[in-house]
């Protein structure tokens, strides 16, 4: 059985470039979060999905942020002309939602953790 | 407003001693899910328990056990005989259903770290 997947595990980058995170779902799950996780916090929603809609998007931080999900599988979530305070982990969840199915009980991927220089 | 707070912010225990992580969370919503998950210093976080607001039992899993009280918001986690291996960061989490807000809101966590 395979959980969730993110890539890069590790990503460093220069002030001012762009990044892009990968998140591939448990293949049964029909909803995809993201989640930001700074220094001694808990993770913070971002945006999530459900299939290919994103369903809510107005906790992104700023219009730096986007995501998408093309075809209801995996996710990208993209970071324009970072800056350091954009340096933190990056969690992706997936869960099965709908019909009889209202647990929502999310899955975690291992997460990406940014470093901006 | 979700809110979820979690008091403690760090708690050393010794091996064998049991301990009780506080949760007391805030919603409007009458239907909703509490978790505890747990991050373990490799960083994924690791699902322990789902309760939904309509289940006030208690709940034992092992060493775990979990107490559930809404007269008083609170969610608290125990375990009992302690472990190194418990060693972790622990978070408390809710999710909101009659709103729609499925995505989860966390409190800070609280650092447990068990001593051999």
């Amino acid at each position: 059985d395979t959980g969730v997947s993110q890539d890069p595990r590790h990503k460093i980058t220069k002030r001012g470039q762009n990044v892009t995170f990968r998140c591939d779902p448990i293949s049964e799950h029909n909803r995809l979060y993201w989640y930001r996780q700074t220094l001694g916090q808990g993770p913070e929603f971002l945006t999530y999905f459900q299939n290919e809609a994103q369903l809510e998007k107005s906790r992104l931080l700023s219009d730096r942020f986007s995501a998408e999900r093309p075809k209801g599988s995996f996710s990208t979530l993209e970071i324009q002309r970072t800056e350091q305070g954009d340096s933190a982990m990056y969690l992706c969840a997936s869960s099965l939602a709908g019909g009889l199915s209202l647990t929502n009980e999310q899955f975690f991927g291992p997460g990406t953790r940014l470093t901006v220089l | 407003a979700q809110k979820v707070t979690q008091a403690q912010t760090e708690i050393s225990v010794v091996e064998k001693e049991d301990v009780t992580l506080d949760c007391v969370y805030e919603t409007r919503d009458t239907t909703y899910y509490l978790f505890w998950y747990k991050q373990p210093p490799s960083g994924e976080l690791v699902f322990l328990i789902r309760r939904n607001s309509f289940d006030e039992q208690n709940e034992i899993s092992g060493r775990y056990s979990w107490n559930f009280q809404k007269s008083t918001s609170s969610f608290n986690f125990t375990i009992t005989a302690s472990q190194v291996v418990d060693s972790a960061v622990y978070f408390c989490a809710l999710s909101e259903i009659n709103s729609g807000n499925t995505p989860l809101v966390f409190g800070k966590g609280t650092r447990l770290s068990v001593i051999a």
